[in-house]
C-alpha cells in the first residue's frame, strides 16, 4: 500500500543553523506533497507544499525540493529560530483523495 | 480559529463504552477526513467523506464508523472502546482550489 517514510525522527540544531528533513513516497501516482508543522498541543498547519510538475519551491526561510524519479522530497529550513521547534510532517497525496503522512520529525532549535 | 470545528475537545470514558466525535468543516468544503494521532505518533488516516459519500478508507477498525450528513458535518463513532484507543482524533476538511487540509483542534479521547 501507499507509504511515506520520513527521516530523521528527531533533529536538534543550533539557532541559526539549517535543518533538513527528508521523505520518500511509494505511490508513483502521488502528485501533491504538503508539509505541516504541529506545535505542542496544537493542530497541524500547512507551511508549504509542492506539486509534481515543480522541482523546487521557496517561501522565505523554508524551501521544498522534489525528485520525482527517486520519489524523494525534502524540507529545508534556513536560519532556524527557537519558534521553529515543532513536529514537522511530510505527506503525499494522489489526486485529491487520502493524504498519507510521514511519521513526523521532532525539531529542536537550541538558542 | 481554523474554521474546522471539533467537539468535544476532551472526552474521558471507560473501556467498553461508545462515543461520538463531531466535526463541522470549513464553510464550502465538501471533503472531510478523520485522522488518529496516538501519543508521540504520526497521523494515521482513518476515513474520508466527500459530499456525504465515503471516498477512501485507511486503517480504520471495524469498531469505528463514520458518516457525513447532508449539512456536511461528520461524526466518528467509536465503540467497544479499549485503552489503546486513547488518542487525539483530528478532523480536517478541504475544498476546491484549496492547498492542503485545514485541521480542527482535535478531540482528545482518554479511555480508562
Amino acid at each position: 500500500g501507499e507509504n511515506v517514510e520520513q527521516h530523521p525522527s528527531t533533529l536538534s540544531v543550533q539557532e541559526g543553523d539549517s535543518a533538513v528533513i527528508k521523505c520518500t513516497y511509494s505511490d508513483s501516482a502521488s502528485n501533491y506533497f504538503p508539509w505541516y508543522k504541529q506545535e505542542l498541543g496544537k493542530r497541524p498547519q500547512l507551511i508549504i507544499d509542492i506539486r509534481s510538475n515543480v522541482g523546487e519551491k521557496k517561501d522565505q526561510r523554508i524551501a521544498v525540493t522534489l525528485n520525482k524519479t527517486a520519489k524523494h522530497f525534502s524540507l529545508h529550513i534556513t536560519e532556524t529560530q527557537p519558534e521553529d521547534s515543532a513536529v514537522y510532517f511530510c505527506a503525499a497525496n494522489t489526486g485529491g483523495f487520502k493524504t498519507i503522512f510521514g511519521a513526523g520529525t521532532r525539531l529542536f532549535v537550541k538558542a | 480559529d481554523s474554521g474546522v470545528t471539533q467537539t468535544p475537545k476532551h472526552l474521558i470514558t471507560a473501556t467498553g463504552q461508545r462515543v461520538t466525535l463531531r466535526c463541522s468543516p470549513r464553510s464550502g468544503d465538501l471533503s472531510v477526513y478523520w485522522y488518529q494521532q496516538s501519543l508521540d505518533q504520526g497521523l494515521q488516516f482513518l476515513i474520508q467523506y466527500y459530499n456525504g459519500e465515503e471516498r477512501a478508507k485507511g486503517n480504520i477498525l471495524e469498531r469505528f464508523s463514520a458518516q457525513q450528513f447532508p449539512d456536511l458535518h461528520s461524526e466518528l463513532n467509536l465503540s467497544s472502546l479499549e485503552l489503546g484507543d486513547s488518542a487525539l482524533y483530528f478532523c480536517a476538511s478541504s475544498g476546491p482550489g484549496q492547498r492542503g487540509y485545514t485541521f480542527g483542534s482535535g478531540t482528545r479521547l482518554t479511555v480508562v
